[in-house]
């Protein structure tokens, strides 16, 4: 199974807008609404940000959203704060039991 | 309060096995699939293998297909991966993570482990 690609880095400064693409193909995201976004710190477990597309766990401030267009699902954190500086890994179902990882992107506050 | 924790890990050679394992509470355990995840040193996630709450369903990436085992035991909350004919690409944080509900495709890992480190090396 291959990986979702996703750029390998992003930033924006305090306060602005960003968004993350997660670009796969019609046998991952673009036929199955389970794409989800983890947020990992420096030396930390991951952390769920979004579930299927859109939705967000309780506790995850909703700065942070998800969508999806095609083969390509994204995540889009407004009004960024310093502590949303991470690494961002999206995942996909993508059928016959398996499940893919985008390789990652580093979002830098400036 | 939902805990997850791994052990297990260490140094092992080249095809040597290993077992890990992941004590789970605070949650209902055997209602919630659960995966291992794995992390190399400054690489992305991979999932590696997850498995239903009854642990009737088991599923594996085709990287460590026939080579890991993955179970639980219910009555003690309690997530295993057997390694097998392990190699060196291997060598990684292996986390056990918790899926949000029943379905393990949902890819919705809403807890997750501290993580053990597996290194395959002579």
């Amino acid at each position: 199974q291959s990986a979702l690609t996703q750029p390998p880095s992003a930033s924006g400064s305090p306060g602005q807008s960003v968004t993350i693409s997660c670009t796969g193909t019609s046998s991952d995201i673009g036929v199955y609404d389970y794409v989800s976004w983890f947020q990992q710190h420096p030396g930390k477990a991951p952390k769920l940000m979004i579930y299927e597309v859109s939705k967000r766990p309780s506790g995850v401030p909703d700065r942070f959203s998800g969508s999806k267009s095609g083969n390509t699902a994204s995540l889009t954190v407004s009004g960024l704060q310093a502590e949303d500086e991470a690494d961002y890994y999206c995942s996909s179902y993508a059928g016959s039991n398996n499940l893919v990882f985008g390789g990652g992107t580093k979002l830098t506050v400036l | 309060e939902v805990q997850l924790l791994e052990s297990g890990g260490g140094l092992v050679q080249p095809g040597g096995s290993l077992r890990l394992s992941c004590a789970a509470s605070g949650f209902t355990f055997s209602s919630c699939a659960m995966s291992w995840v794995r992390q190399a040193a400054g690489k992305g996630l991979e999932w590696v293998s997850a498995i239903s709450g009854s642990g009737g369903g088991t599923y594996y990436a085709d990287s460590v297909k026939g080579r890991f085992t993955i179970s639980r035991d219910n009555s003690k909350n309690t997530l295993y991966l057997q390694m097998n004919s392990l190699r060196a690409e291997d060598t990684a944080v292996y986390y056990c993570a918790k899926t949000r509900g029943a379905y393990y495709g949902s890819g919705s890992f809403d807890f997750w482990g501290q993580g053990t480190l597996v290194t395959v090396s002579s």
